[in-house]
């Protein structure tokens, strides 16, 4: 099973700043990396598959960058209704598909 | 517009069985693999369950392998959960999920449906 390694745990960003995530796999996924955004109460929501392309409606202001063990979710200029928890979860080899712990983007 | 809507859930004692449902519209159902991905209260997200566009592929976590069994009916446009030896640990909010394309990320989530397992 691969393991996804998400840091930090929280991240305190201000209003229009950058927000960087990473997410670290045990063995390589190839670019088969995807990103989700959960806000309280809501499903997840896909932003970024293939590790770069942006979903259907995303925001240009979100990126992905990354191949092999090492991704970033970038955010660069935060929004209000950015705050949210971001998962990474690697689809390369499974069973079982699996996620990050989660990053929690906070309001500094 | 592409929609999931999943049902069943309740409270349910330990080793008791449940069947969830998910109702999928807005996109053409036999043409994608399904899932079931659950989370914990307060936790992160956990995959469960994947079954191919015509059900003749299965797959499971090892938490749920042996008691659960995933299932679909395409003349229904429907995803099922058939959940067996419920454990108090499989307390969660089940979510059904469409898979995009021939990758196994998720375009599209239902809202979930919240398993309690207590005595």
């Amino acid at each position: 099973e691969i393991v996804m390694t998400q840091s930090p745990a929280t991240l305190s960003v201000s209003p229009g700043e950058r927000a960087t995530l990473s997410c670290r796999a045990s063995q390589s996924v190839s670019s088969n990396l995807a990103w989700y955004q959960q806000k309280p109460g809501q499903a997840p929501r896909l932003l970024i598959y293939g590790a770069s392309t942006r979903a259907t409606g995303i925001p240009a202001r979100f990126s992905g960058s990354g191949s092999g063990t090492e991704f970033t979710l970038t955010i660069s200029s935060l929004q209000s209704e950015d705050f949210a928890v971001y998962y990474c979860q690697q689809y390369n080899n499974w069973p079982p598909v699996t996620f990050g712990q989660g990053t929690r983007l906070e309001i500094k | 517009e592409v929609q999931l809507v999943e049902s069943g859930g309740v409270v349910v004692q330990p080793g008791g069985s449940l069947r969830l449902s998910c109702a999928a519209s807005g996109f053409t159902f036999d043409d994608y693999t399904m899932h079931w991905v659950r989370q914990a209260p307060g936790k992160g997200l956990e995959w469960v369950s994947l079954i191919s566009w015509d059900g003749g592929s299965t797959y499971y976590a090892d938490s749920v392998k042996g008691r659960f069994t995933i299932s679909r009916d395409n003349s229904k446009n429907s995803l099922y959960l058939q959940m067996n030896s419920l454990r108090t640990e499989d307390t969660a909010l089940y979510y059904c999920a469409k898979a995009k394309d021939g990758y196994n990320s998720f375009d599209y989530w239902g809202q979930g449906t919240l398993v309690t397992v207590s005595s």
